[in-house]
């Protein structure tokens, strides 16, 4: 069974500029949630996407953004990048809708620094 | 590796005792807790859960207790090895889609 596979693990970006995470969840999985785990701090959630469609949303602006595909892989965006975006971006794949359905299982993440 | 945190709270312990890691969490209407294990360089790992309606769950050498009235997570670990040092974050749902972060405990195990 192929876990949850995130690229790229690394990337700088500069202020201003726009990224691309992608995400292939777990086998079996249609729901995908993605976190923000800062230095030293646990992962906020940013959002949750459910056979394509956004199931919910945390408290990020909107230029955060995502895609899920017909094959459940998906995609972050953040566009106008700022310093404070730098961090540790998890993608999560499960089972189930809610959180309660069936446990999160996460990807290794890709760290990102804007400088 | 990556840190995953600077300035956590620390549990150190020696191999072959037995650790407890708590946590508080805050919103009483919270009905679902995870404990979750990350290593330097990786994802937050799941350990165990535990539903509002039960107060204990067992799992191979680990075991979370849960406190309702005053709002309370509990992991122990029996028999600690050293592969067990790592970060540890309790996790709450609070809704539907997303769970809830404690800061982590970082676990530093000796031989």
């Amino acid at each position: 069974e192929t876990g949850v596979t995130q690229s790229p693990t690394h990337l700088i970006k500069t202020r201003g500029q726009q990224v691309t995470l992608r995400c292939s969840s777990q086998s079996g999985h249609n729901t995908v949630s993605w976190y923000q785990q800062a230095l030293g701090q646990g992962p906020q959630f940013i959002f949750q996407y459910y056979r394509e469609e956004e199931n919910g949303r945390g408290n990020f602006p909107p230029r955060f953004s995502g895609l899920q595909f017909p094959n459940y892989s998906s995609e972050l965006n953040v566009n106008a990048l700022e310093l404070d975006d730098s961090a540790l971006y998890l993608c999560a794949s499960s089972s189930g809708r809610g959180v309660n359905d069936s446990p999160l299982h996460f990807g290794n993440g890709t760290r990102l620094t804007v400088t | 590796g990556e840190s995953v945190g600077l300035h956590l709270p620390t549990l150190s312990v020696q191999e072959g005792d037995n650790s407890i890691i708590n946590c508080a969490y805050s919103n009483s209407a919270s009905d679902y807790f995870i404990w979750y294990k990350q290593e330097s360089g990786k994802g937050p790992q799941f350990i165990i859960d535990i539903r509002s309606n039960m107060d204990k769950r067992q799992g191979q050498r680990v075991t979370v207790l849960l406190n309702k009235t005053v709002k309370h997570l509990s992991l122990q670990i029996a028999a600690t090895q050293p592969g067990d040092s790592a970060v540890y974050f309790c996790a709450e749902s609070t809704g539907f889609q997303k769970l809830v972060f404690g800061t982590g405990t970082r676990l530093l195990v000796s031989p």
